[in-house]
């Protein structure tokens, strides 16, 4: 299953809203996860089963979306919010990642 | 506090082998499944391997299948990842992580390990 993500790039100023999408090329119902990767950082869970956060994420981040396409919101971006984020499906085998969007600050 | 810590990780010319572990504290390991996962210079996260509490079910991505082997002692709380015939395809910092679920359900990795490098060059 190819997860696509976009844009690859988003610039927002802290405080404005953020809109992620990743979009799988199969079905893969809601078992997909959003992650976040800070530079030297290994990943974080935030999002799993499309939209529920994991322990401790702010309510901030949101995900919504089910079969093939999917949206993270950051609602009100915050200084350590600008990282990369990446969709993951856990529907099938091999699990597999989006490319990754790049948050950055306008 | 759950810890994952891998080791084995360094340089090795291409056609070699090395051997990753990946110790676990904090948590009651055999309850887990575990993954490998990599990331290649300046890029993003490739998913490699996976394996079951039990380690009865195991799942490669292609591009390893038949180079890479998971395994995983319980009595040690240890996940090790032998990989053979390395190219420089595999040059990566390589993650292990564990699954965010303790029962026989395949969830994602709430967990990870702040990783080992692995550099493939002659």
């Amino acid at each position: 299953i190819v997860m696509t993500q976009s844009p690859a790039t988003l610039s927002v100023s802290p405080g404005e809203r953020a809109t992620l999408s990743c979009r799988a090329s199969q079905r893969v119902s809601s078992k997909l996860a959003w992650y976040q990767q800070k530079p030297g950082q290994a990943p974080r869970l935030l999002v799993y089963d499309a939209s529920t956060r994991a322990a401790g994420v702010p309510a901030r981040f949101g995900g919504s979306g089910s079969g093939t396409e999917f949206t993270l919101t950051i609602s009100s971006l915050q200084s350590e919010d600008f990282a990369v984020y990446y969709c993951q499906q856990y529907n099938d085998w091999p699990r597999t990642f989006g490319q990754g969007t790049k948050v950055e600050f306008k | 506090e759950v810890q994952l810590l891998e080791s084995g990780g360094g340089l090795v010319q291409p056609g070699g082998s090395l051997r990753l572990s990946c110790a676990a504290s904090g948590f009651t390991f055999s309850s887990y499944a575990m993954y490998w996962v990599r990331q290649a210079p300046g890029k993003g996260l490739e998913w490699v391997s996976a394996i079951s509490q039990s380690g009865g079910k195991i799942y490669y991505t292609d591009s390893v299948k038949g180079r890479f082997i998971i395994s995983r002692d319980n009595s040690k709380n240890t996940l090790y990842l032998q990989m053979n015939s390395l190219g420089a395809e595999d040059t990566a910092i390589y993650y292990c992580a564990k699954d965010l679920s303790r029962f026989l359900e395949w969830l994602p990795m709430d967990v990870w390990g702040q990783g080992t490098t692995i550099t493939v060059s002659s």
